[in-house]
């Protein structure tokens, strides 16, 4: 049973900088994992930020950027904003499936 | 403008069947595969299938491998997913969302329907 591993809990400061990770259960997780990052605020539907480790769409704030740092993907946030407070998702491609990990609150205080 | 618009909220008794949608308009929509998301109440996301509308060949996550089906109607630009016998169980937040296929990119997605099973 593979697990994406993420913190469950992170606080930032506005204006600061904070890094989300994700972690597989089967290794390092590499580009060949595609890595995505979703910000899902309450009452809402997940919102596309980060794909293939470290592309941003069209639409992602240039604050927010993907990398693999470690054997994991990460999710670096500079520059905080209150609006970035919400809960955050990485999925990871395993060859013909994807799994999500359990997700982050990002609490901006 | 791509969008990825869903079908509205049900309310079902257990052991009822349900269908619900999600109509993809802005894009050629047989070229884009189509996944299905699950969020119960206060919890994560779930990643349910996926399906290419171009030729139907869908893909299962274990968890949910029949215990739903997932279908696409390339005529009508519209992907489904469905259940036979709903149980109390699937209550739950569902989401669709489109992937690139080169670059594994989730990028658009559906506002949700709401599914809630109660006797």
């Amino acid at each position: 049973q593979t697990v994406v591993t993420q913190e469950s809990s992170l606080t930032v400061s506005p204006g600061g900088t904070v890094t989300l990770t994700c972690a597989s259960s089967t290794g390092a997780v590499t580009s060949g994992y595609y890595p995505n990052w979703f910000q899902q605020k309450p009452g809402q539907a997940p919102r596309a930020l980060i794909y293939s480790a470290r592309n941003r769409h069209s639409w992602t704030p240039a604050r927010f950027s993907g990398s693999l740092l470690g054997g994991k993907a990460a999710l670096t946030l500079s520059g905080v904003q209150p609006e970035d407070e919400a809960e955050y998702y990485c999925l990871l491609y395993y060859g013909g499936a994807w799994l999500f990990g359990g997700g982050t609150k990002l609490t901006v205080l | 403008e791509v969008q990825l618009v869903q079908s509205g909220a049900e309310v079902k008794q257990p052991g009822e069947s349900l269908k619900i949608s999600c109509k993809g308009s802005g894009y050629i929509f047989t070229n884009y595969w189509i996944g299905w998301v699950r969020q119960m109440p206060g919890k994560g996301l779930e990643w349910m299938g996926i399906i290419y509308p171009g030729d139907s060949d869908t893909r299962y996550s274990p968890s949910f491998q029949g215990q739903v089906t997932i279908s696409a109607d390339k005529s009508i630009s519209t992907a489904y997913l469905q259940w036979s016998s709903l149980k109390a169980s699937d209550t739950a937040m569902y989401y669709c969302a489109r992937r690139v296929g080169a670059t594994e990119a989730i990028d658009y997605w559906g506002q949700g329907t709401l599914v809630s099973v109660s006797s």
